[in-house]
């Protein structure tokens, strides 16, 4: 599996978009991104992927770059709710788990 | 409309007992999933069920015995619990094994 790197945590005012960075640098061809959050004391939550192209749906927008080596996940108007541990994947088209990291623990300000 | 239950929620007991935690998808969904997370809130998967057969192991000791009755059920035995398997366990489900993975709210076990 590819590694992730991401910042251990991050500030976000409420009402402003979150920017989450990550880091894939040896992510392959076949390779997906995924973003996952947990909220405290819930299930992960499944928030979006993609593979090379941006994607956007009604929780947040996805930017790879066009290396593919790292990519962001943008929450346009973070709200108190958002306030979670957010994951960012790489799996193999032929992977059949999730390997989770540490992720980024978003505190969202009013 | 929970999507993947389980049960129970909680779940405290003694040493050495035995116990199940259940888990169901009302998703239509061909595959699912055991997590653990351990106290250093790394999840890691245990098992992968496809279509009711075993397909990920992730060497888990053999006291952890996952049965699946049918494509909505998988439940987790455990038996000899010890205190290191106090974690929390989580259900997972997807459409196939290359899907995207839809959680339960997990089982909160804790041994004493």
């Amino acid at each position: 599996d590819a590694k992730t790197t991401q910042p251990p945590s991050m500030d976000c005012a409420e009402g402003r978009a979150a920017n989450l960075p990550c880091n894939h640098s040896t992510i392959s061809g076949n390779e997906y991104v995924y973003w996952y959050r947990q909220i405290h004391s819930q299930g992960p939550q499944y928030i979006i992927h993609g593979l090379k192209n941006n994607e956007t749906n009604e929780m947040a927008s996805l930017i790879i770059t066009e290396d593919r080596k790292s990519s962001t996940l943008i929450l346009p108007h973070a709200t108190l709710r958002d306030t979670a541990v957010y994951y960012c994947i790489v799996r193999g088209s032929n992977d059949y788990k999730l390997s989770f990291g540490a992720g980024t623990t978003v505190t969202v300000r009013a | 409309d929970t999507a993947v239950s389980q049960t129970p929620k909680y779940l405290v007991t003694q040493m050495g007992n035995d116990k199940s935690i259940k888990c169901e998808q009302n998703l239509g969904h061909d595959t699912m999933y055991w997590y653990k997370q351990d106290s250093k809130k790394f999840l890691k998967i245990m098992f992968s069920y496809n279509n009711k057969e075993l397909i990920i192991n992730e060497t888990v000791p053999n006291r952890f015995s996952p049965k699946s009755p049918d494509k909505a059920h998988l439940n987790l035995h455990i038996n000899s619990l010890e205190l290191g398997d106090s974690a929390v366990y989580f259900c997972a489900s997807s459409l196939s094994l290359q899907e995207t993975q839809y959680f339960g709210p997990g089982t909160r076990l804790l041994v004493l």
